[in-house]
């Protein structure tokens, strides 16, 4: 199975800092990749799909980059609404594993 | 609009099962797959399997292989996902969430409590 793994696990920063979650796979997979925002008690939400797509209604200052085993998530300038555990999902059309996640929070 | 409603809370026994259905409306039901990820308090997000809607063909996670079964009744636009041999280690909110690839729309939890 392929394992995905995010850095930091924690991150603390500040309104308008720029921030830069990484995703790495254990193996290539391609552009199959997908970042999801997930707040307290809340449903995850999708953000970007093949690991740069932004999905719709999702604010510009979240981009995804990256192929193969790496990837980043970054926002640009962040905001009071953006602190959040975001997760890396690997899709394939028969497995899907997510990583373990990353906590924003305010510094 | 495209929605996911989920059944209500369940308390379970160790060794009992538990089935969660999840009610799409919005969308052409049998044009997505369905996968159930649940999440224990705390902790991460963990993909359990998935079901396409249209000829329900199923992929379930490893570990849950021989426990769990997900099933669709398109007549009514439901995924149920049934868990067997229920742990502590089960305990969690359970998720259903829309998508062949990546996951657009999800329901809104249901959690289920093992306890004896």
């Amino acid at each position: 199975d392929i394992q995905m793994t995010q850095s930091p696990s924690t991150l603390s920063a500040s309104v308008g800092d720029r921030v830069t979650i990484t995703c790495r796979a254990s193996q290539s997979i391609s552009f199959w990749l997908a970042w999801y925002q997930q707040k307290p008690g809340k449903a995850p939400k999708l953000l970007i799909h093949t690991a740069s797509t932004l999905e719709s209604g999702v604010p510009s200052r979240f981009s995804g980059s990256g192929s193969g085993t790496e990837f980043t998530l970054t926002i640009s300038s962040l905001q009071p609404d953006d602190f959040a555990t975001y997760y890396c999902q690997h899709y394939n059309g028969y497995s899907w594993a997510f990583g373990q996640g990353t906590k924003v929070e305010i510094k | 609009q495209v929605q996911l409603m989920q059944s209500g809370a369940e308390v379970k026994k160790p060794g009992a099962s538990v089935k969660v259905s999840c009610k799409a409306s919005g969308y052409t039901f049998a044009s997505y797959g369905v996968s159930w990820v649940r999440q224990a308090t705390g902790q991460g997000l963990e993909w359990m399997g998935w079901i396409s809607a249209y000829n329900g063909h199923t992929n379930y996670a490893q570990k849950l292989q021989g426990r769990v079964t997900m099933t669709t009744d398109t007549s009514t636009n439901t995924a149920y996902m049934e868990l067997r041999s229920l742990m502590s280690d089960d305990t969690a909110v359970y998720y259903c969430a829309r998508g062949t690839g990546s996951h657009d729309y999800w329901g809104q939890g249901t959690l289920v409590t093992v306890s004896s």
